[in-house]
């Protein structure tokens, strides 16, 4: 596709368990983010990855937290041992940044609406 | 003191309307300055992007950046029920070979027809 994708658009777990969150950027595009975005809250930076590594991790808020990326191309978000307080909408996004250089414009997907029950 | 301090609204104007949008920094480092549009249940979009003070014109969106008073504003003329939608600005500085990009939480904007 065209934009960033990312799946589900919806999910509904209950407290405890593990889930994932899909990203597949826009082809070519090296930098990945992931953001989380609550209510009233902002967007909050999660993690930066540039081609498969990950030079910025700081923005993790727990352990439970985990992310990939392979083949400089498709990310997942790993949440492990969900807790209510992680309902939000996970938001990725790719840009055309290299390393060391501002990021440009940053192409977002519409969103993973997670609610942990 | 939060380094982004943006008013979440909720903002309610006519259509026609001009629409000013703000956003405070306290961090003087920051080099490049953003305002990305969101519709309700999509993904942030750029809107406008400038780097030095001073004014950025779009059609009917202007973008000021005054940095000596860390302030930075998006304005909109002859809003329309189409510009309904949240504003988020965001912020940007390069250190050692990193960028920090901060975004504010976002101002509701409904323009009313």
């Amino acid at each position: 596709g065209a934009g960033v994708s990312q799946s589900p658009s919806n999910k509904v777990t209950e407290k405890g368990k593990d889930v994932e969150l899909r990203c597949d950027p826009i082809s070519g595009h090296t930098a990945l983010y992931w953001y989380r975005q609550s209510l009233g809250q902002g967007l909050e930076f999660l993690i930066y990855f540039q081609g498969n590594s990950a030079p910025d991790k700081s923005g993790l808020p727990s352990d439970r937290f985990s992310a990939e990326r392979t083949g400089g191309s498709v990310s997942t978000l790993t949440i492990q041992r969900t807790q209510q307080e992680d309902s939000a909408v996970y938001l990725c996004a790719s840009s055309t940044r290299t390393s060391g250089r501002r990021a440009g414009e940053l192409f977002f997907g519409e969103g993973s609406r997670l609610t942990v029950l | 003191q939060k380094e982004v301090e943006q008013d979440p609204g909720p903002l309610s104007v006519p259509e026609g309307a001009i629409v000013s949008l703000n956003c405070t920094y306290s961090n003087s480092a920051f080099q490049y300055f953003m305002w990305y549009r969101q519709y309700s249940r999509k993904g942030p979009e750029l809107l406008m992007y400038t780097y030095s003070s001073g004014n950025k014109e779009d059609g009917r969106f202007t973008a000021q950046v005054d940095k000596s008073s860390k302030y930075i504003s998006l304005f909109i003329r002859d809003s329309q029920p189409s510009d309904s939608a949240t504003y988020l600005c965001a912020m940007s500085v390069i250190q050692g070979g990193s960028e920090k990009l901060v975004f504010g939480k976002g101002t509701k904007l409904t323009v009313n027809p």
